[in-house]
Protein backbone atom coordinates (compact mmCIF):
# COMPACT_ATOMS: atom_id res chain seq x y z
CA UNK A 1 0.00 0.00 0.00
CA UNK A 2 1.06 3.35 -0.67
CA UNK A 3 -0.86 5.02 2.19
CA UNK A 4 -1.68 9.01 1.65
CA UNK A 5 -0.14 10.56 -1.63
CA UNK A 6 0.32 14.26 -2.59
CA UNK A 7 1.30 15.76 -5.83
CA UNK A 8 2.73 18.06 -5.83
CA UNK A 9 5.53 18.00 -3.57
CA UNK A 10 6.81 21.81 -4.51
CA UNK A 11 5.32 24.73 -6.23
CA UNK A 12 5.47 28.25 -6.66
CA UNK A 13 2.53 30.20 -7.67
CA UNK A 14 2.02 34.06 -8.33
CA UNK A 15 -0.22 36.18 -6.27
CA UNK A 16 -3.82 35.27 -7.94
CA UNK A 17 -3.54 31.90 -9.87
CA UNK A 18 -5.73 29.17 -8.85
CA UNK A 19 -4.44 25.74 -8.00
CA UNK A 20 -5.14 22.37 -7.22
CA UNK A 21 -3.02 19.94 -4.73
CA UNK A 22 -3.66 16.39 -4.87
CA UNK A 23 -4.51 13.84 -2.36
CA UNK A 24 -5.44 10.09 -2.81
CA UNK A 25 -4.98 7.17 -0.30
CA UNK A 26 -5.52 3.80 -0.79
CA UNK A 27 -6.20 2.20 2.89
CA UNK A 28 -10.30 2.43 2.66
CA UNK A 29 -10.22 5.44 4.96
CA UNK A 30 -13.56 7.26 5.51
CA UNK A 31 -12.34 10.46 6.70
CA UNK A 32 -9.97 12.84 5.14
CA UNK A 33 -8.35 16.09 6.08
CA UNK A 34 -5.99 18.47 4.93
CA UNK A 35 -4.06 20.52 7.32
CA UNK A 36 -1.76 23.69 6.72
CA UNK A 37 1.65 24.11 8.87
CA UNK A 38 3.24 27.68 9.81
CA UNK A 39 5.91 28.36 11.95
CA UNK A 40 4.84 27.96 15.44
CA UNK A 41 1.31 27.19 14.68
CA UNK A 42 1.40 23.52 14.70
CA UNK A 43 -1.26 22.44 12.40
CA UNK A 44 -4.43 23.84 11.30
CA UNK A 45 -7.51 21.80 10.22
CA UNK A 46 -8.86 23.84 6.71
CA UNK A 47 -11.61 21.26 5.11
CA UNK A 48 -12.57 17.83 6.40
CA UNK A 49 -14.83 15.00 5.07
CA UNK A 50 -16.47 11.99 6.61
CA UNK A 51 -16.96 10.12 3.53
CA UNK A 52 -17.45 10.17 -0.52
CA UNK A 53 -19.89 13.34 -1.01
CA UNK A 54 -19.50 14.69 2.48
CA UNK A 55 -17.56 17.94 3.22
CA UNK A 56 -17.23 20.32 5.56
CA UNK A 57 -15.28 23.43 7.00
CA UNK A 58 -12.49 22.95 9.85
CA UNK A 59 -10.73 25.89 11.41
CA UNK A 60 -8.71 28.14 8.57
CA UNK A 61 -11.27 27.35 5.29
CA UNK A 62 -11.15 31.18 3.83
CA UNK A 63 -9.74 31.11 0.28
CA UNK A 64 -10.22 26.98 -0.54
CA UNK A 65 -12.01 24.67 -1.68
CA UNK A 66 -12.62 20.95 -1.44
CA UNK A 67 -14.74 17.68 -2.87
CA UNK A 68 -14.53 14.42 -2.34
CA UNK A 69 -16.48 12.39 -5.18
CA UNK A 70 -14.82 9.27 -4.43
CA UNK A 71 -13.46 7.53 -1.33
CA UNK A 72 -9.58 7.77 -2.32
CA UNK A 73 -9.39 11.47 -3.40
CA UNK A 74 -9.78 14.72 -1.63
CA UNK A 75 -8.18 17.46 -4.07
CA UNK A 76 -7.77 21.10 -1.98
CA UNK A 77 -8.32 24.14 -4.28
CA UNK A 78 -6.85 27.19 -3.99
CA UNK A 79 -8.62 29.56 -5.77
CA UNK A 80 -6.78 32.60 -6.30
CA UNK A 81 -3.64 32.30 -4.37
CA UNK A 82 -2.57 35.27 -1.45
CA UNK A 83 0.93 35.58 0.16
CA UNK A 84 -0.50 34.49 3.65
CA UNK A 85 -1.19 31.01 1.87
CA UNK A 86 2.34 30.58 1.81
CA UNK A 87 2.83 27.09 3.45
CA UNK A 88 3.14 23.61 4.18
CA UNK A 89 0.30 21.75 3.25
CA UNK A 90 -0.65 17.94 4.89
CA UNK A 91 -3.28 15.60 3.64
CA UNK A 92 -4.08 13.13 5.79
CA UNK A 93 -6.62 10.23 6.63
CA UNK A 94 -8.03 7.89 8.99
CA UNK A 95 -9.97 4.71 9.64
CA UNK A 96 -12.69 6.38 12.01
CA UNK A 97 -13.77 9.45 13.78
CA UNK A 98 -11.49 11.06 16.96
CA UNK A 99 -14.25 10.98 19.43
CA UNK A 100 -15.01 7.27 19.85
CA UNK A 101 -12.30 5.54 22.34
CA UNK A 102 -11.41 3.23 20.35
CA UNK A 103 -9.68 5.32 17.60
CA UNK A 104 -6.99 4.78 15.27
CA UNK A 105 -4.31 6.87 13.71
CA UNK A 106 -4.39 9.65 11.74
CA UNK A 107 -1.92 8.65 8.73
CA UNK A 108 -0.43 11.77 6.87
CA UNK A 109 0.83 12.43 3.36
CA UNK A 110 4.75 13.82 2.75
CA UNK A 111 3.58 17.17 2.27
CA UNK A 112 3.36 20.18 0.04
CA UNK A 113 5.84 23.06 0.07
CA UNK A 114 3.44 25.84 -1.58
CA UNK A 115 5.44 29.61 -2.25
CA UNK A 116 3.12 32.37 -3.27
CA UNK A 117 4.96 35.09 -4.50
CA UNK B 1 -12.22 28.95 21.49
CA UNK B 2 -11.17 25.41 21.72
CA UNK B 3 -7.69 25.01 22.08
CA UNK B 4 -4.69 22.58 22.41
CA UNK B 5 -1.85 24.56 24.11
CA UNK B 6 2.01 22.81 24.26
CA UNK B 7 4.87 24.38 26.07
CA UNK B 8 7.84 24.91 25.50
CA UNK B 9 7.69 25.61 22.10
CA UNK B 10 11.47 24.77 21.52
CA UNK B 11 14.05 22.99 23.87
CA UNK B 12 17.89 22.37 23.48
CA UNK B 13 18.87 19.38 25.62
CA UNK B 14 22.53 17.85 25.53
CA UNK B 15 22.62 14.13 24.19
CA UNK B 16 21.91 12.31 27.29
CA UNK B 17 19.32 14.50 29.23
CA UNK B 18 15.84 14.44 29.72
CA UNK B 19 13.41 16.33 27.79
CA UNK B 20 9.29 16.81 28.60
CA UNK B 21 6.78 18.56 26.88
CA UNK B 22 3.32 19.74 28.06
CA UNK B 23 -0.17 19.83 26.48
CA UNK B 24 -2.73 21.22 27.84
CA UNK B 25 -6.80 21.45 26.31
CA UNK B 26 -9.41 24.00 27.14
CA UNK B 27 -11.97 21.30 27.17
CA UNK B 28 -11.50 17.82 27.90
CA UNK B 29 -10.98 15.02 25.85
CA UNK B 30 -11.77 11.84 24.71
CA UNK B 31 -8.52 10.65 24.17
CA UNK B 32 -5.51 12.45 23.23
CA UNK B 33 -2.96 10.83 20.59
CA UNK B 34 1.27 12.41 20.43
CA UNK B 35 2.74 12.69 17.00
CA UNK B 36 6.64 13.05 16.24
CA UNK B 37 7.92 15.03 12.93
CA UNK B 38 11.44 14.74 12.17
CA UNK B 39 12.79 17.57 10.24
CA UNK B 40 11.20 17.97 6.37
CA UNK B 41 8.89 15.03 7.41
CA UNK B 42 5.11 14.73 8.00
CA UNK B 43 4.01 13.67 11.66
CA UNK B 44 3.90 10.31 12.37
CA UNK B 45 1.48 8.74 15.09
CA UNK B 46 3.31 7.65 18.13
CA UNK B 47 0.61 6.84 20.69
CA UNK B 48 -2.96 7.21 21.84
CA UNK B 49 -4.00 7.71 25.92
CA UNK B 50 -7.69 7.39 26.70
CA UNK B 51 -7.87 6.74 30.55
CA UNK B 52 -7.90 9.43 32.77
CA UNK B 53 -4.64 9.27 34.91
CA UNK B 54 -3.14 6.83 32.05
CA UNK B 55 0.33 6.30 31.79
CA UNK B 56 2.13 4.23 29.00
CA UNK B 57 5.60 3.27 28.22
CA UNK B 58 7.52 2.83 24.73
CA UNK B 59 11.67 2.51 25.61
CA UNK B 60 12.70 5.49 26.94
CA UNK B 61 9.18 7.37 25.94
CA UNK B 62 6.49 7.72 29.58
CA UNK B 63 3.24 9.72 28.06
CA UNK B 64 0.55 10.60 30.56
CA UNK B 65 -3.27 11.42 30.50
CA UNK B 66 -4.03 13.96 33.25
CA UNK B 67 -6.42 13.13 35.83
CA UNK B 68 -9.34 15.43 34.32
CA UNK B 69 -8.13 14.71 31.14
CA UNK B 70 -7.36 18.42 29.87
CA UNK B 71 -3.44 17.55 30.28
CA UNK B 72 -0.74 15.42 29.09
CA UNK B 73 2.91 15.29 28.71
CA UNK B 74 5.68 13.23 26.76
CA UNK B 75 8.95 12.52 28.88
CA UNK B 76 11.99 11.57 27.31
CA UNK B 77 14.88 10.04 29.35
CA UNK B 78 18.65 9.77 28.12
CA UNK B 79 17.90 12.14 24.89
CA UNK B 80 19.40 10.66 22.11
CA UNK B 81 20.10 12.55 18.20
CA UNK B 82 17.39 10.22 16.90
CA UNK B 83 14.98 12.00 19.40
CA UNK B 84 15.76 15.15 16.85
CA UNK B 85 12.07 17.06 16.03
CA UNK B 86 9.12 17.91 16.71
CA UNK B 87 6.22 16.39 18.89
CA UNK B 88 2.62 17.47 18.65
CA UNK B 89 -0.07 16.42 21.02
CA UNK B 90 -3.60 16.35 19.38
CA UNK B 91 -6.65 15.75 20.90
CA UNK B 92 -10.21 15.39 19.15
CA UNK B 93 -12.22 18.97 19.26
CA UNK B 94 -14.26 21.28 18.03
CA UNK B 95 -15.77 20.81 13.88
CA UNK B 96 -16.29 17.15 13.44
CA UNK B 97 -14.43 16.51 16.06
CA UNK B 98 -11.29 16.16 13.68
CA UNK B 99 -7.96 16.35 15.63
CA UNK B 100 -7.09 19.51 16.85
CA UNK B 101 -3.19 20.26 17.09
CA UNK B 102 -1.15 21.93 20.01
CA UNK B 103 1.69 23.98 18.36
CA UNK B 104 4.33 21.77 18.63
CA UNK B 105 8.10 21.15 20.83
CA UNK B 106 10.73 21.60 18.72
CA UNK B 107 13.85 19.25 20.30
CA UNK B 108 16.86 20.05 19.28
CA UNK B 109 19.77 17.21 20.45
CA UNK B 110 23.33 18.55 21.08
CA UNK B 111 25.87 15.72 20.72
Amino acid sequence: NAGVTQTPKFQVLKTGQSMTLQCAQDMNHEYMSWYRQDPGMGLRLIHYSVGAGITDQGEVPNGYNVSRSTTEDFPLRLLSAAPSQTSVYFCASSYDTFSTLDTGELFFGEGSRLTVL
Amino acid sequence: GQQVMQIPQYQHVQEGEDFTTYCNSSTTLSNIQWYKQRPGGHPVFLIQLVKSGEVKKQKRLTFQFGEAKKNSSLHITATQTTDVGTYFCAGPQGAGNMLTFGGGTRLMVKP
